[in-house]
């Protein structure tokens, strides 16, 4: 059965601060994985999408790595910003269709002005 | 990116009555919809998998009788808490991935607030 696992479950960071978020994956026949972002009471954001045969996707200020092997994917903020501050999920998909996503406990980010 | 709409996104019944939670996907067929629950504090726990004109498959621990999903139609899944209890309060989300894409990506509706009092 897939289990993710996101380390640090809680981190607080000055403004202006680089990151990284950690996820990781028990089984590593994957198909993709997500990342997201949640606001407190609030639905998903989807933030980077990688697909199996991919390293690393970026948009903006985020980078997120994927070692398939090694059942590993990182999330790379950088220069943190108050408005990052929230619950940033890691999600991996096994198949293409008619498959869930399979969600980590999330890491809730706090950045400080 | 391709649209998932979740109504109501709140609701308050009280213990014992039956609360409908609608997904829609607005711009894309969508052959199969994932419901998930979260707790506060906690991440998302996949429910079921709801199979367009088909029954839907629920995870290990999940109470089809109290958790009706139907998916009726292809732009269309529905969640029914059945005799709602305090205990099943919580935050439901649907997804769904768009048909005729290779990428696999799942889409997620805005969540349903349900609070039983």
């Amino acid at each position: 059965k897939q289990e993710v696992t996101q380390i640090p479950a809680a981190l607080s960071v000055p403004e202006g601060e680089n990151l990284v978020l950690n996820c990781s994956f028990t089984d590593s026949a994957i198909y993709n994985l997500q990342w997201f972002r949640q606001d407190p009471g609030k639905g998903l954001t989807s933030l980077l999408l990688i697909q199996s045969s991919q390293r690393e996707q970026t948009s903006g200020r985020l980078n997120a790595s994927l070692d398939k092997s090694s059942g590993r994917s990182t999330l790379y903020i950088a220069a943190s910003q108050p408005g990052d501050s929230a619950t940033y999920l890691c999600a991996v998909k096994r198949g293409q269709a008619g498959t869930a996503l399979i969600f980590g406990k999330g890491t809730t980010l706090s950045v400080s002005s | 990116g391709a649209v998932v709409s979740q109504h109501p996104s709140r609701v308050i019944c009280k213990s014992g009555t039956s609360v409908k939670i609608e997904c829609r996907s607005l711009d894309f067929q969508a052959t199969t919809m994932f419901w998930y629950r979260q707790f506060p504090k906690q991440s998302l726990m996949l429910m079921a998998t709801s199979n367009e004109g088909s029954k839907a498959t629920y995870e290990q621990g999940v109470e089809k009788d109290k958790f009706l999903i139907n998916h009726a139609s292809l732009t269309l899944s529905t969640l029914t808490v059945t005799s709602a209890h305090p205990e099943d309060s919580s935050f439901y989300i649907c997804s769904a991935g768009a048909g005729g894409m290779d990428t696999g990506e799942l889409f997620f509706g805005e969540g349903s607030r349900l609070t039983v009092l």
